[in-house]
């Protein structure tokens, strides 16, 4: 079974672009959720999605939004790019559990 | 206060050794509890989750859970330099809060 998958897995972008990335939960699984992770700091609860609804979100500002698609697959999209938006953004799958999966991960790099 | 707290570490270990990493959290309206291993540069694994009270053995690892004390502890038995990594402890209450992570290293 497949596990979870994201894309790209790096991005370069520079200062006032936007970013999107994307994010396949693993087969079965209705629940996407995204974090941040600066480099040396712990995982910062971003969004949470399921069933095509966002469910929760957490303390960033509005530039950070998203989607859920009807087959599950969600993209993060970063407006207004910042410096300190330079991390590794993680993407976890659930269905029914409170249990989540990660995939590799985006690591983007603000310029 | 952090929600989810842990002893950064580093923790270090010769092998063979018992690792004893520990978290507190400060909500009490948690009801689930999970340790993920993170090797450097890589995504976090789940290893082991927990939702009662007392011990869940898994193979090395053993998860334990206090609610009245709001602890969670992970003990690996007979250490690995493979299980060098940054070990994070999760806790769940309508979304996931994380610690920073204990880093262990296992000496050979």
């Amino acid at each position: 079974e497949a596990g979870v998958t994201q894309s790209p897995t790096h991005l370069i972008k520079t200062r006032g672009q936007q970013a999107t990335l994307r994010c396949s939960p693993i087969s079965g699984h209705t629940s996407v959720y995204w974090y941040q992770q600066a480099l040396g700091l712990g995982l910062q609860f971003l969004l949470w999605y399921d069933e095509g609804e966002e469910r929760n979100r957490g303390n960033f500002p509005p530039r950070f939004s998203g989607r859920q698609f009807p087959n599950y697959s969600s993209e993060l999209n970063v407006n207004a790019l910042e410096l300190e938006d330079s991390a590794l953004y993680l993407c976890a799958s659930g269905h029914n559990t409170d249990t989540q999966y990660f995939g590799p991960g985006t690591r983007l790099t603000v310029l | 206060q952090k929600e989810v707290e842990q002893n950064s570490g580093p923790l270090s270990v010769p092998e063979g050794a018992i690792a004893s990493l520990n978290c507190t959290y400060s909500d009490r309206g948690s009801q689930s509890f999970f340790w993920y291993r993170q090797y450097s540069g890589k995504s976090p694994e789940l290893i082991m989750s927990i939702y009662s009270n007392g011990d869940k053995e898994d193979g090395r690892f053993t998860a334990q859970l206090n609610k009245a004390s709001q602890y969670v502890s992970l003990l690996i038995r007979d250490s690995q330099p493979s299980d060098s990594a940054t070990y994070l402890c999760a806790a769940h209450n309508n979304d996931m809060r994380f610690g920073a992570g204990t880093r262990l290293t296992v000496k050979p």
